[in-house]
């Protein structure tokens, strides 16, 4: 079974410029989330998707949004890029059963992005 | 608000030494606790889930609600366990949709 398949894997932008990542979950898993990861914070929750639908969002701003596909597959899009959105932003997928996750993300590589 | 605390940065000990990776959480419901790990060149990946009350790799943690805390521990450190752990924890966000949080995570150096 393919793992979770994250595209670019390395990109880079300058300020103000905006930048789309995609992701492609496990066959079967519905639900697949979006963190940023960096050296100082770490991992932070961007947002998650079910259905199509955006069930939960973390503290960043409004120029981080994304979208989920019927298929599953999701994109999340970064606008007006600015120096400190330079992370690897990771997408994870998982089972839902019965209303519930069942908490174990299975990760993606990443997609590095640097913002000069 | 659900938090996760992992108090250190780095942490470096001998092979063979116990090792424990500090985790504590705040969260007002009944939480699910797990263990993620991160090899070097590798996807980060689940090592553990407190609700399995499992051993992997030599590896336990058992939750404690009344310390809000869910160490991990090993009693003999090997080098191959040297990685990136992160700490998390399944609470309910907005929409009664579960989401995942994680502490910062904790460097852990194992010296030959």
């Amino acid at each position: 079974k393919a793992g979770v398949t994250q595209t670019p894997r390395y990109l880079i932008k300058t300020r103000g410029q905006q930048v789309t990542l995609s992701c492609s979950p496990i066959s079967g898993h519905r639900s697949v989330s979006w963190y940023q990861q960096t050296p100082g914070q770490g991992l932070q929750f961007l947002f998650e998707y079910f259905s199509e639908t955006q069930r939960n969002k973390g503290n960043f701003p409004g120029r981080f949004s994304g979208r989920q596909f019927s298929n599953s597959r999701s994109e999340m899009n970064v606008s007006t890029l600015e120096l400190g959105d330079s992370a690897l932003y990771l997408c994870a997928s998982s089972l839902h059963l019965g209303g519930s996750l069942t908490g174990e993300l299975f990760f993606g590589e990443g997609s590095r992005l640097t913002v000069l | 608000a659900q938090r996760v605390t992992q108090p250190e940065k780095l942490l470096s000990v001998f092979k063979g030494a116990p090792v424990e990776l500090k985790c504590n959480y705040s969260y007002s419901g009944s939480p699910e606790l797990f263990w993620y790990v991160q090899y070097s060149r590798q996807r980060l990946q689940l090592l553990l889930r407190h609700i399995s009350r499992e051993s992997i790799k030599g590896f336990t943690a058992d939750l404690n609600k009344g310390e809000t805390s869910f160490h991990l521990k090993k009693p003999f450190a090997q080098e191959e366990d040297s990685a990136m752990y992160y700490c998390a924890l399944s609470g309910f966000g907005v929409q009664g949709a579960q989401k995942l949080v994680f502490g910062q995570g904790t460097r852990l150096t194992i010296n030959p």
